[in-house]
């Protein structure tokens, strides 16, 4: 069965701390990424890697940088926490390429950050 | 450019009867089109998935989707509804030869007793 962790479900930070998020999977999956989740604006793409130590903004990198040392391993950084970084953070993994196409995502369970 | 509507953001039905949840998608290319369910306080889990095959696609909990090229639409119907059903529901394109996906913003199914 396939697996995307997470390491924290519910996080709780003050304004100007660093938080680091990590997602982990176990599938061999090239792709990583990063959406963070608002009501009412879907899910918008933070960072994506395709590979060990690459990596690409997505549409809304502000605020974030991203780390893959191996593999499996995905991490998002918060280098300062604020207030409108409060959201749920979305992991996800594909592979990089498929016969036919539709290379599918699969999802984290997900973080909701709270920052106060 | 590549886009995602989902025509209803919200969604009621009552238990035993159809569900129908609406997708149009405008893509430049052969998409492929996906469906995810997301239950309150989880990550997303694919339900089907569309890749240029079988324009009638089959998913799992009884779920089902048409592409339908000439309307460049891919409804998800059920044809009765679970109270386990009730969640929110994205579709979901990929652009070719990218690794973008565009998501819909989202319908929340409510499915009455």
């Amino acid at each position: 069965d396939v697996k995307v962790t997470q390491s924290s479900r519910y996080l709780v930070k003050r304004t100007g701390e660093k938080v680091f998020l990590e997602c982990v999977q176990d599938m061999d999956h090239e792709n990583m990424f990063w959406y963070r989740q608002d009501p009412g604006l879907g899910l918008r793409l933070i960072y994506f890697s395709y590979d060990v130590k690459m990596k690409e903004k997505g549409d809304i990198p502000e605020g974030y940088s991203v780390s893959r040392e191996k593999k499996e391993r995905f991490s998002l950084i918060l280098e300062s926490a604020s207030t409108n970084q409060t959201s749920m953070y979305l992991c996800a993994s594909s592979f990089l390429f498929r016969q036919g196409g539709g290379e599918t995502q699969y999802f984290g369970p997900g973080t909701r950050l709270l920052v106060l | 450019a590549q886009s995602v509507t989902q025509l209803d953001s919200h969604v009621s039905v009552s238990e035993g009867t159809p569900v129908l949840l609406r997708c149009n998608y405008s893509s430049s290319y052969s998409p492929s089109l996906f469906w995810y369910v997301q239950h309150p306080n989880k990550g997303l889990q694919l339900l089907l998935k569309y890749t240029s095959a079988a324009t009638l696609v089959k998913g799992i909990n009884g779920f089902e989707a048409e592409f339908k090229k000439s309307e460049t639409s891919f409804h998800l119907t059920k044809p009765s509804a679970h109270m386990s059903d009730a969640a929110e529901y994205f579709c979901v394109v990929k652009v070719a030869g990218t690794y973008k996906y565009i998501f819909g913003t989202g319908t929340r199914l409510k499915v009455l007793a």
